[in-house]
């Protein structure tokens, strides 16, 4: 069965610092991942995916991801984060075929000034 | 504005009392999901639905029900709740299956 771990529960940076959020999963063939965040008070925003292709994926506010097949991995970056990216992050997992998304636990974010 | 719309936004209940949360999407979308979020488990599919008159079980279905008589609703029925469905949902919506997800903004339930 599908599943998705992210390690950290809590993770504090400074504003400006860089930042990367871990995801590890774990599917028997190749995966389509995403990231997705959820501010305060608010549904989930996409905010990359990976289904095929380059391993490195660009996504919106400045966030990139890297997929390691080796490391069953999937980790979410930004060189410079900003106080607005104080959010919820969450990994999620599918399979083709499947219609459903399997979520990893979260990561809070929060920035310090 | 393009928009999953969930209400209500916040309901606190009795043991037993029938209640449903209604979502709606204004995107055509044919893919339907609903979620439950609990602290440290992250979100998990209760029901989805691919297409008018199609639903199906995700991994939490016990004890919710659902319907998709139109396209654009999605509403999910608890007929008698209990304290352990007290979670924050949250209803989704698709072009197809879960390539890129639209979510509403959450109904917080509180089963006392």
């Amino acid at each position: 069965a599908q599943s998705v771990t992210q390690p950290d529960i809590h993770i504090t940076v400074s504003e400006g610092a860089s930042l990367e959020l871990r995801c590890n999963y774990s599917y028997g063939a190749t995966p389509y991942l995403f990231w997705y965040v959820q501010s305060p008070g608010q549904g989930l925003q996409l905010l990359l995916k990976y289904f095929s292709g380059d391993t490195l994926v660009q996504g919106i506010k400045g966030f990139e991801a890297e997929f390691k097949r080796s490391q069953s991995s999937f980790n979410l970056r930004k060189p410079s984060v900003h106080w607005s990216d104080a959010a919820e992050y969450f990994c999620a997992v599918g399979r083709q075929g499947a219609q459903k998304l399997v979520f990893g636990q979260g990561t809070r974010l929060t920035i310090n000034p | 504005e393009a928009q999953v719309t969930q209400n209500p936004r916040y309901l606190i209940t009795v043991t037993g009392k029938k209640l449903t949360v209604t979502c709606s999407q204004n995107m055509n979308h044919e893919y339907m999901s609903w979620y439950r979020q609990d602290p440290g488990l992250g979100l998990r599919q209760i029901y989805y639905s691919m297409n008018v008159e199609v639903t199906d079980k995700g991994d939490v279905p016990e004890g919710y029900k659902v319907s998709r008589k139109e396209k654009r609703n999605f509403p999910l029925i608890l007929e008698s709740p209990s304290p352990n469905q007290t979670s924050l949902y949250f209803c989704a919506s698709s072009f197809s299956g879960f390539e890129k997800l639209f979510f509403g903004s959450g109904t917080q339930l509180s089963v006392l």
